[in-house]
This record gives C-alpha cells, structure tokens and sequence, in this order.
C-alpha cells in the first residue's frame, strides 16, 4: 500500500523567510510526487511534480521541491515567503505499479506572518 | 484554457434526502476524477472513469453512491440516501490521457452539508 506523511498540521514563518513545508512518502516501485495547494473554497491548484530525473523541482509561484530517494522524501521550498502563500498544502502520490490512485498526505496548514 | 467547472458550488440538504452534484472537465480530458475531502483530511479518491468506462471505483459506497459519465464528457455523481458522514467538499478533476504521472486539474468543488 501507499502512503503519503506531512508530519506538520502547521507551519508559521514570518514574511521574507524561507519555508519549508514536509513530506514523506512510502511506495512499491518508482514514485510520482505532486504538491497542490488550496485557498479557502478554492480547489486544489497544481504547483509542481516529480516524475524523473533531477531532484530538485520548480513550479509554480517561485515554488521548489527537492526528491530525495533515500530519504522518501519531496519536502516543498520557497526562498522567500509571501503573504499571499498561506493555504493549505497538500503532498500527493501515484506509484508506478499498482492502482493509479493519487494518494493525498492530510495537508499542512501555512501562515506566513507578517 | 476554461478550467475544471463544478455546480452547486455548495448544497445543504436533510438526512436521507437525495443529491447529485454535476461536472464538466477540461476539453478535451479522457480522464475524470470523483474525490471526497472531508475536513482537516486529504481528498479521496471515489472513482476514475477513462472517456465513459470506470478505471477505479474500489472506494465508492455503492449502496448509496452511483456516478455515470454519458458520452465520455460531463459526469454526475448522485447520493442516495445521504447521512450524516457524507458532509464534505466533492472535488472533480480531469487529466489527459490519464496515465501515472498525469497531472490532474481540479474544480472549485461542491461543499455538501447534511443536516
């Protein structure tokens, strides 16, 4: 079975600073690594994937993502967060074999303070 | 490019009542996508049609969830009879072709409360 962990309910950082927002992940067979993020009664918006090849992701919004294999992990990055980026956060997987199911992480909650 | 459309955008209904919520995807989009987002969880996955055929729908509650796909284009997805447990946003979302990978582009979704 799959699985996708955000281990924060939330995270706070002040307007400017880096964030980070985590994920893990557990799969038989190669991973297909999203984050999507979702405004209040907005659907979820796509921000970046991982599918092969460099680990290291850009999307959209001066978004980022690093894949690390022997970690399982796909933990989100921005350099320099905006007010306008508090949403909520959602890490998603397919696997390569298997069911074709996108498997959601329960979300992570992102205030930026200003 | 229009997106992902979704109506209602919201629904308050009794229990045991009937509802049915509509969704047009992406021009286009073979693939059509059914999830259930209940409060402070992940969206799940109900089911997957590829054009009018269903993919997956080991997770739907038949006994009171039914959704079709005529033509391969809109989709319908019907509850009946409602209870308690079913309030939660419905979130549709359409990928071409639909393969592992595929990024999948969702609507604004439909809240359903059940009182």
């Amino acid at each position: 079975a799959q699985s996708v962990a955000q281990p924060e309910d939330q995270v706070n950082v002040a307007e400017g600073n880096p964030l980070t927002v985590k994920c893990t992940y557990s799969v038989s067979g190669n991973p297909y690594l999203f984050w999507y993020v979702q405004y209040p009664n907005r659907g979820l918006q796509f921000l970046l994937k991982y599918i092969t090849g460099d680990n290291l992701v850009k999307g959209s919004y001066g978004f980022e993502a690093e894949f690390n294999k022997s970690q399982t992990s796909f933990h989100l990055k921005k350099p320099s967060a905006l007010v306008s980026d508090s949403a909520l956060y959602f890490c998603a997987l397919h696997s390569g074999a298997g069911s074709y199911q996108l498997t959601f992480g329960k979300g992570t909650k992102l205030s930026v303070i200003p | 490019e229009a997106g992902v459309a979704q109506s209602p955008r919201y629904k308050i209904i009794e229990k045991r009542q009937s509802v049915a919520f509509w969704c047009n995807p992406i021009s286009g989009h073979a693939t059509l996508y059914w999830y259930q987002q209940i409060l402070g969880q992940g969206p799940k996955l109900l089911i997957q049609f590829q054009n009018n055929g269903v993919v997956d729908d080991s997770q739907l509650p038949k006994d009171r969830f039914s959704a079709e796909r005529l033509k391969g284009v809109d989709s319908t997805l019907k509850i009946q009879p409602a209870k308690l447990e079913d309030s939660a946003v419905y979130l549709c979302a359409s990928s071409s072709p639909g393969l592992r990978g595929d990024t999948q582009y969702f609507g604004p979704g439909t809240r359903l409360t059940v009182l």
